[in-house]
């Protein structure tokens, strides 16, 4: 397919487990980005990669976040001992170049902690 | 502090009717400002954008929003709705500067009545 693939859809952990969430860009696209989307709420900015470097990490919530993207293409953002405030919808958008070109957003996927 | 604040929550209209969508935003420096539209368990599709020039901006779908600086507002507009136009609307301002790492309102969902 040609958009940004993101697995697993739904991933439900119990508190304190951690999980890991998997993003496949657009082939090509050298910037990624992870949004954080809790219930009724819009998008959060998480963290931003150029190709395999992290630019940009001001978004992540706390230091049990950690995101790769270690060969500039497929990312994952993993979450460690995860709380019940984890729970929400992370969403992957890749784009171009990340200058002023568009964003191209996956379908997300929704984490439930128990 | 940057943020971007859409004072409806809800709003229904019917078939053929037109529709505006508000948002405001408080950002110090020109805006880069968005409206994305997000369907039930899909990523955010972009449907326009302002980065500088004409202040009415035309989108995908039949969408236009207006830039207003002396009111601090990008409203969203459509002539005549489409059972097909309900889903949930996010305005959005660019806060990094490159254009992608963005702060999202709450969103606007919108229902269409036949």
């Amino acid at each position: 397919g040609a958009g940004v693939s993101q697995s697993p859809r739904y991933k439900v952990a119990k508190r304190g487990q951690d999980v890991a969430l998997r993003c496949d860009p657009i082939s090509g696209h050298v910037s990624l980005f992870w949004y954080q989307q809790a219930l009724g709420q819009g998008p959060e900015f998480l963290t931003y990669f150029q190709n395999e470097a992290q630019l940009d990490k001001s978004g992540l919530p706390s230091d049990r976040f950690f995101a790769e993207r270690p060969e500039g293409s497929v990312s994952t953002l993993k979450i460690q001992r995860t709380q019940q405030e984890d729970s929400a919808v992370y969403l992957c958008a890749s784009s171009l170049d990340g200058y002023n070109s568009p964003l191209h957003f996956g379908n997300g996927t929704r984490l439930t902690v128990t | 502090a940057q943020s971007v604040t859409q004072p409806d929550i809800h709003i229904t209209v019917s078939e053929g009717a037109s529709l505006e969508l508000r948002c405001n935003y408080s950002y110090g420096a020109t805006p880069y400002l968005f409206w994305y539209v997000q369907s039930p368990g899909q990523g955010l599709q972009l449907l326009l954008k302002y980065f500088s020039g004409d202040t009415l901006v035309q989108g995908i779908k039949g969408f236009e929003a207006e830039f207003k600086r002396s009111q601090s507002s990008f409203n969203l507009r459509k002539p005549s709705v489409h059972w097909s136009d309900a889903a949930e609307y996010f305005c959005a301002v660019d806060v990094g500067g490159y254009g992608n790492k963005l702060v999202f309102g709450a969103g606007t969902i919108l229902r269409v009545k036949s």
